[in-house]
């Protein structure tokens, strides 16, 4: 059975700095796929970025980066030049390539509480 | 507007009552799953499916039923509700093994007393 891991409940950076939301995951397979998600408070799910476990370079997006380390099972999320209004509830998830049905599960992580100050 | 939509928003059930949460995706989505989120526990997948016909049980599957007879829908019903469903509940919908994500509805709010 896979499993996400998110360490941190909350977080707090400034206003234009980089931070770091970590995730660890857990699985036998060698086909899977993790990404992460943004809930502001308003409760609607937003998809940030996407990893794949073949993927050679890390996957970026805008000011977010995915920090991929196969080896250690970890695929952090960098947001760069952070803004007020990126304070928001952030869940990993991972979904794998086990045969069956199971590419039709997302398995998601805890979540990390980010806030932004000015 | 293209995207998945639930109904109801809100929704307040009394013990024992069974009702259906409707969701509809327009995007001709294969995978469609049902998740609820509770404080601290992140989202816990309740059903899921991979294609119209073709279902399978989550994490957290019982007191609930699903059924998908078209790609579009996949309702998803409670049973005989109880205070342990009080929840908000969430649709999501993806293409087949993509690095698009899952698109998700807007959720729904049970409380159940």
């Amino acid at each position: 059975a896979q499993k996400i891991t998110q360490t941190q409940p909350g977080m707090f950076v400034q206003e234009k700095e980089a931070v770091t939301l970590d995730c660890t995951y857990d699985t036998s397979d060698q086909s899977y796929g993790l990404f992460w998600y943004k809930q502001p408070s308003s409760g609607e799910m937003i998809f940030l970025i996407y990893q794949g476990s073949y993927d050679e370079q890390n996957a970026t997006e805008g000011r977010y980066s995915l920090n991929f380390q196969k080896a250690r099972k970890s695929a952090n999320l960098v947001i760069s030049a952070s803004q007020l209004g990126d304070s928001a509830m952030y869940f990993c998830a991972m979904r794998v390539n086990a045969g069956g049905t199971s590419y039709g599960k997302l398995t998601f992580g805890q979540g990390t509480i980010l806030t932004v100050h000015p | 507007n293209a995207g998945v939509t639930q109904t109801p928003k809100f929704q307040v059930l009394k013990t024992g009552q069974s009702m259906t949460l409707q969701c509809a995706q327009d995007m001709n989505h294969e995978y469609m799953s049902w998740y609820r989120q509770d404080p601290g526990m992140g989202l816990r997948l309740i059903h899921y499916s991979v294609g119209a016909g073709i279902t399978d049980q989550g994490e957290v599957p019982n007191g609930y039923n699903v059924s998908r007879s078209t790609t579009e829908d996949f309702p998803l019903r409670l049973l005989s509700a109880a205070p342990s469903q009080t929840s908000v509940y969430f649709c999501a919908s993806s293409y087949s093994w993509s690095s698009y994500g899952y698109t998700f509805g807007s959720g729904t709010r049970l409380t159940v007393v």
